[in-house]
């Protein structure tokens, strides 16, 4: 099946600084989807970006389906940001069936 | 407009037990998916259900099942708990392929 990785597993920052997570998937994929999960455990999308490149406030996000890959950018880092970082590939024919990463855990502090 | 709604949000059973969790999807929503979310690790996909059938399924076995109800509402069983069982369970759900939602979950604990 589908494999999915993401780097780096682990990243600690200074409010204020930036980063740059990073997803690999191992064949073509329909939809990949950013999460962030907060302490409390709930998922929250982020992005839905099977290719391109979005951005949302001071998040953005890149996809280069052809070469597999997926970057997102977090800029001017708040304690909020932290938690894990998820990506996901959807399989499938009707949706929701997510192959996730084993995730980034981002700690910022203040 | 509540999102999904998750119960219990804790719970503790003896190894060999069943255990029902339950999810209410956000108004709107007609398809739940569960995932079992071990420490340290991503979600992993169990089933997903649609208009009241096992749509798709994951690599679980038999002893996880489920039901989903005229009103959309699921709920997972899981039958002779061992202590790997042991996870965090996230419901999602969505209308159509948008908008997935998920809830915050409920975390297991087999001793």
């Amino acid at each position: 099946g589908i494999q999915v990785e993401q780097s780096p597993p682990d990243l600690i920052l200074q409010e204020g600084a930036n980063s740059t997570l990073r997803c690999n998937f191992s064949d073509s994929v329909n939809n990949l989807q950013w999460f962030h999960q907060n302490p409390w455990g709930q998922l929250i999308n982020l992005f839905y970006i099977p290719s391109g490149t979005k951005q949302n406030g001071r998040l953005s996000a890149t996809t280069v389906a052809t070469e597999r890959y997926s970057l997102l950018y977090i800029s001017s880092s708040q304690t909020t940001d932290s938690g894990v970082y998820f990506c996901a590939v959807e399989l499938g024919d009707y949706g929701q069936n997510f192959v996730f990463g084993p995730g980034t855990r981002l700690s910022v502090l203040p | 407009d509540a999102g999904v709604t998750q119960s219990p949000t804790h719970l503790i059973k003896t190894r060999g037990q069943q255990v029902t969790l339950r999810c209410s999807p956000k108004s709107g929503h007609d398809t739940v998916s569960w995932y079992q979310q071990a420490l340290g690790q991503g979600p992993q996909f169990i089933f997903q259900y649609y208009e009241e059938e096992e749509r798709q399924r994951g690599n679980f076995p038999d002893r996880f099942s489920g039901h989903q109800f005229p009103n959309y509402s699921s709920e997972l069983n899981v039958n002779a708990l061992l202590l790997g069982d042991s996870a965090l369970y996230l419901c999602a759900s969505s209308y159509l392929r948008g908008g997935y939602t998920f809830g915050s979950g409920t975390r297991l604990t087999v001793v």
